[in-house]
């Protein structure tokens, strides 16, 4: 089964601290996504990278950085946490297949507080 | 990408099979339709996709309406463990970002 694991399931951090979000894959995927979910607002992708140090901007980047220097671990960085940037945040990975978009496998997400 | 519509809500009995509804009537002809669910505190799970043909796993069934405007997801025999949001999406090929709406919210009741 594939396995995509972040760093930490809950995460409290200040108005201005630099957070890493971490994430791993152990399934050899190409495409790795950041999304963050609200309440009533479903999910929004933040960034994704189809292939290492790639990156490409999804629908809300603003107030967020990533980084993908090996394969299967892709960063988000938030450079000055912001009380706005209270959420849920969902890392995922996908294969890239030659005819058709492979199914997204989602970690189990880490809740981040700033307070 | 398409846009899709499904309920916020739906209500099914225990042991009964549950139909969830996905409008997508701006669907193209190279584009998915994908289902996922996601149970609370977890992450969504993949469930099934298709792109004209009805398909079935060991999941759920999935059936495309011949026009492509319109699916059903079919869980045959719900459990309670089957209470859940159920995402559907439509997208293609080549474009890598995916964009889940709100979903329904399925309870499966006793």
């Amino acid at each position: 089964d594939v396995k995509v694991t972040q760093s930490s399931r809950y995460l409290v951090k200040r108005t201005g601290e630099k957070v890493f979000l971490e994430c791993v894959q152990d399934m050899d995927h190409e495409n790795m996504f950041w999304y963050r979910q609200d309440p009533g607002l479903g999910l929004r992708l933040i960034y994704f990278s189809y292939d290492v140090k790639m990156k490409e901007k999804g629908d809300i980047p603003e107030g967020y950085s990533v980084s993908r220097e090996k394969k299967e671990r892709f960063s988000l960085i938030l450079e000055s946490a912001s009380t706005n940037q209270t959420s849920m945040y969902l890392c995922a990975s996908s294969r890239q297949l030659s005819s058709y978009n492979s199914p997204l496998h989602f970690g189990n997400g880490t809740r981040l507080t700033v307070t | 990408d398409a846009k899709t519509t499904q309920p916020p809500s739906m209500d099914c009995a225990e042991g009964r099979a549950a139909n969830l509804p996905c409008n997508h009537s701006t669907i193209s002809g190279n584009e998915y339709v994908y289902w996922y669910r996601q149970i609370h505190s977890q992450g969504p799970q993949y469930i099934i996709h298709g792109l004209k043909n009805n398909e079935t796993n060991e999941m759920a069934s999935l059936i495309i309406t011949e026009d492509r405007k319109s699916s059903t997801l079919i869980l045959p025999h719900a459990t309670l463990r089957d209470t859940a949001v159920y995402y559907c999406i439509v997208y293609n090929f080549g474009n890598e970002k995916l964009t889940f709406g709100t979903g329904t919210r399925l309870t499966i009741i006793p």
